[in-house]
Formats: structure tokens, C-alpha cells, sequence
């Protein structure tokens, strides 16, 4: 079955810097790899998505870049906030509504 | 919409006594899932439901546990009996046909002591 491997497990940026984590899953037949934040006492929440036709996607200071060659995709936080502090799961799957397996997660830290 | 609610938000309870965790997903949505997340493993998949019928219950731990969903606006979690390795965040997520992206709800935080 699908694996999914995220780094860092922690990360801790200044206010205005960006902030990169990485993910790479295993099998080659998933397509869609979104990204939650969940904050505290918290579900997870989607922030954004990507299928496996597009190499990259940007929402706001929020960006996914996809290497299906390379099987890794990564979130972009740029001009990081406060509020940005939560942690972030990457996810993989063959399609939108079928079961996601999920990374370890990142505690991102942004400290004013 | 209020989303997804799950019930309660928090359960404490002894060893050997039996749990219900609810959920009741968004109106419309077709696709349930049953998650369990701990420092330790993360988010696992227990079960997830399709039009209401079980497709994978193979993340389900052991026979200790059980999930049900008898109609399309509510699925129950059950434990019996409840051991302190169960002691968890259970999130259920919805989703519908079409829709990327699974919606959450706020979890059950069960301590088992």
C-alpha cells in the first residue's frame, strides 16, 4: 500500500521568512496529494490540493509543486505569520474521495 | 453547514468498559472515514464507508473494535471493551463523489485510564 514520508517533523521560522516541507509517497498510481492544517484542539483543515496532471499550485503565499518522476511534493509558505503556527500534514491518494494515507506531520513554529 | 460533528469531544473511561464515539457527516456527503491519531502513528485510516456500506475496515485495530453506519447522516465508533493503548483523537471526515478534499470534524479525545 501507499507511504508517505514528510520532512521535517518540526520547523521553526521567523515571521516573514518562508517555510518549506517536503513529502514523498511510494506508490506511483496516486494522483491527488493534498495538504490540512490542524490546529490545536482541532480537526485537520484542507488548505490546498494538487492531482497528478499539474506540476504546480499557488494560492496566495501558499504554493505545491508535484515531481511525479521523483515521487516527492512540497508545500510553500511564503512571508510566514503568526497564525501560520499549526501543524501541517501532507496526504496521497488514487482519487479525491478514496482513503488518504497521511504523512507524520510538520509543527511549524513562526516566531515574531 | 455545521460541518462535521462528532460526539462527545471528550471521553474519559476505565479499562474494560465499552465506548461510542458519533458522527454525523455533512448533508449530501457519501464517503465517511474513521481516523485515529496519535503522537506516536500519526492519522490512521480505521474504516471508511462508501453510500453508507463498509469498503475497508482493515486499519480497524482488532475485533475490540466496531463501526456502524445506518443511515446517511450518522456512523458510531464502538470499543468494547476499552483498553489504554485505545487512548486517542478519533477524527470522522466526509466527503461526497466530485468533490476533492475531506472535511473534519473537531475529533473525540478518549482517555482510557
Amino acid at each position: 500500500g501507499e507511504n508517505v514520508e514528510q520532512h521535517p517533523s518540526t520547523l521553526s521560522v521567523q515571521e516573514g521568512d518562508s517555510a518549506v516541507i517536503k513529502c514523498t509517497y511510494s506508490d506511483s498510481a496516486s494522483n491527488y496529494f493534498p495538504w490540512y492544517k490542524q490546529e490545536l484542539g482541532k480537526g485537520p483543515q484542507l488548505i490546498i490540493d494538487i492531482r497528478s496532471n499539474v506540476g504546480e499550485k499557488k494560492d496566495q503565499r501558499i504554493a505545491v509543486t508535484l515531481n511525479k518522476t521523483a515521487k516527492h511534493f512540497s508545500l510553500h509558505i511564503t512571508e510566514t505569520q503568526p497564525e501560520d503556527s499549526a501543524v501541517y500534514f501532507c496526504a496521497a491518494s488514487y482519487s479525491g474521495n478514496t482513503p488518504l494515507v497521511f504523512g507524520k506531520g510538520t509543527r511549524l513554529s513562526v516566531i515574531a | 453547514d455545521a460541518g462535521v460533528i462528532q460526539s462527545p469531544r471528550h471521553e474519559v473511561t476505565e479499562m474494560g468498559q465499552e465506548v461510542t464515539l458519533r458522527c454525523k457527516p455533512i448533508s449530501g456527503h457519501n464517503s465517511l472515514f474513521w481516523y485515529r491519531q496519535t503522537m506516536m502513528r500519526g492519522l490512521e485510516l480505521l474504516i471508511y464507508f462508501n453510500n453508507n456500506v463498509p469498503i475497508d475496515d482493515s486499519g480497524m485495530p482488532e475485533d475490540r473494535f466496531s463501526a456502524k453506519m445506518p443511515n446517511a447522516s450518522f456512523s458510531t465508533l464502538k470499543i468494547q471493551p476499552s483498553e489504554p493503548r485505545d487512548s486517542a483523537v478519533y477524527f470522522c471526515a466526509s466527503t461526497k463523489t466530485g468533490v476533492v478534499g475531506y472535511t473534519f470534524g473537531s475529533g473525540t479525545r478518549l482517555t482510557v485510564v
